[in-house]
């Protein structure tokens, strides 16, 4: 069974602590995605990488760091967390070529900044 | 980003039909998608449409696609309370050496008795 899998369901930090969100898939994905979920908004790509060590930002990159060393992992780093990055965060992945619209999701981890 | 528009909510009894609909961006989109999420839990892949097509039905499911007016409706036949779930259209868009999804901002489907 493919498999993306997030290492924290629900996380709460204080305003300016360092928050790590990791992700990992066993599919050998090439694509993966960060996403923010908030009520009414949908999804926001915040970051993606379509190969390791490689990132690109996606629309709402500000206040976000990511780090891809292999392939199976992708990490999300809030530098200094605020609270208007309480959210729903959201990992995906994908195949690289014109399918990558099929995207497989981790169950999400809801950051609640204190 | 350009956007994929939704309605934010639908209302259905159980057992009627529900029409969710969708209008993207990109008229050279290849595949058109929609997922759904559940409570609690990450978007699943539902169905997906290639631009050749005009509709795919796939037991319950059926996808219309209206590539002039680039709409695209999901229609879930004889809907039951386990379809209550949040329905996110997604086209690919090109972005530097890759592609990537875009999503609309989804539509809450509420079954009710």
């Amino acid at each position: 069974d493919v498999k993306v899998t997030q290492s924290s369901r629900y996380l709460v930090k204080r305003t300016g602590e360092k928050v790590f969100l990791e992700c990992v898939q066993d599919m050998d994905h090439e694509n993966m995605f960060w996403y923010r979920q908030d009520p009414g908004l949908g999804l926001r790509l915040i970051y993606f990488s379509y190969d390791v060590k490689m990132k690109e930002k996606g629309d709402i990159p500000e206040g976000y760091s990511v780090s891809r060393e292999k392939k199976e992992r992708f990490s999300l780093i809030l530098e200094s967390a605020s609270t208007n990055q309480t959210s729903m965060y959201l990992c995906a992945s994908s195949l690289w070529d014109r399918e990558a619209g099929e995207l497989f999701f981790g169950e999400g981890s809801r950051l609640t900044v204190l | 980003g350009e956007d994929v528009e939704q309605s934010l909510f639908l209302s259905v009894r159980e057992g009627d039909s529900s029409v969710i609909n969708c209008t993207y961006t990109d008229s050279s989109s290849t595949y058109l998608y929609w997922y759904k999420q559940e409570p609690g839990a990450g978007l699943q892949l539902l169905t997906y449409i290639f631009s050749n097509m005009d509709m795919k039905q796939d037991q319950r499911l059926t996808v219309l696609l209206n590539k002039k007016d680039k709409h695209l409706s999901l229609r879930i036949a004889d809907t039951q309370t386990g379809d209550s779930a949040i329905y996110f259209c997604a086209e690919i868009l090109p972005s530097g050496g890759s592609y990537i999804p875009t999503f609309g901002r989804g539509t809450s489907l509420i079954v009710h008795p």
